[in-house]
């Protein structure tokens, strides 16, 4: 099937390192931010989001840092696992919308 | 969370001609987006699918070529009108479910 992010900057990491894939978003009005996984051949999946209120947010192995200083957001991913190869995309939501704004997307591949 | 599913998964069309998309949902859901995500690139968004009323494009993306029909909060159809090589792409549908927005798996549609 086709492959995502054939020409996207990729981040190469052994298993069990900790991984951190950057973002810059464009617009200083988002108010809401997600990051999605996509695996290929299958839509994006949701994998934490932060609003615009916190600087930091923790899930299961996931962490998101919003820094609104300089536009810059990170994905955080603990203790990294061939499963998590994929590409990460970082999403902004202006002010009040659904509309989501996607930035360039990072390959992250893990090797054992 | 929302369960989305498309039709068809993939296909493979012949320039002038046209293709619909479906997006079908397992609950009822105010907002529904369609995406397109070319070859190697991120997402990006189309327009948004309104039950009752016509879709609102962003901007590049027209209803001439992109037609949408919303006929209930279950459902929506997204049509390539004439398409080119360069309509190549993976078309998504999503679905916005409180703060958080799903995608389905998307349609990979090669145009020759």
């Amino acid at each position: 099937g086709e492959s995502v992010g054939l020409h996207l900057p990729t981040l190469s990491v052994q298993e069990g390192d900790n991984s951190i894939i950057n973002c810059a978003y464009s617009n200083s009005a988002s108010d809401y931010f997600i990051w999605y996984k996509q695996e290929s051949g299958k839509g994006p999946q949701f994998i934490i989001d932060i609003r615009s209120n916190m600087d930091k947010r923790q899930g299961q192995r996931v962490t998101v840092l919003l820094n609104k200083t300089v536009k810059h957001l990170s994905l955080q991913i603990a203790a990294t696992q061939p499963g998590d190869s994929a590409v990460y995309f970082c999403a902004e939501a202006l002010y009040n919308t659904d509309k989501l704004i996607f930035g360039t997307g990072t390959r992250l591949q893990v090797f054992p | 969370s929302a369960v989305i599913s498309q039709k068809p998964s993939r296909d493979i069309c012949q320039r002038g001609t046209s293709l619909t998309i479906q997006c079908q949902v397992d609950s009822q859901v105010t907002m529904m987006f369609w995406y397109r995500q070319q070859p190697g690139q991120s997402l990006t968004l189309i327009a948004t699918a309104n039950q009752g009323s016509e879709a609102t494009y962003e901007s590049g993306f027209v209803i001439d070529k992109f037609p949408i029909s919303r006929p209930n909060l279950t459902f929506s159809t997204l049509t390539v009108s004439n398409m080119s090589p360069e309509d190549s792409s993976i078309y998504l549908c999503s679905v916005a479910g409180g703060d958080e927005q799903f995608f389905g798996p998307g349609t990979r549609l090669t145009v020759l």
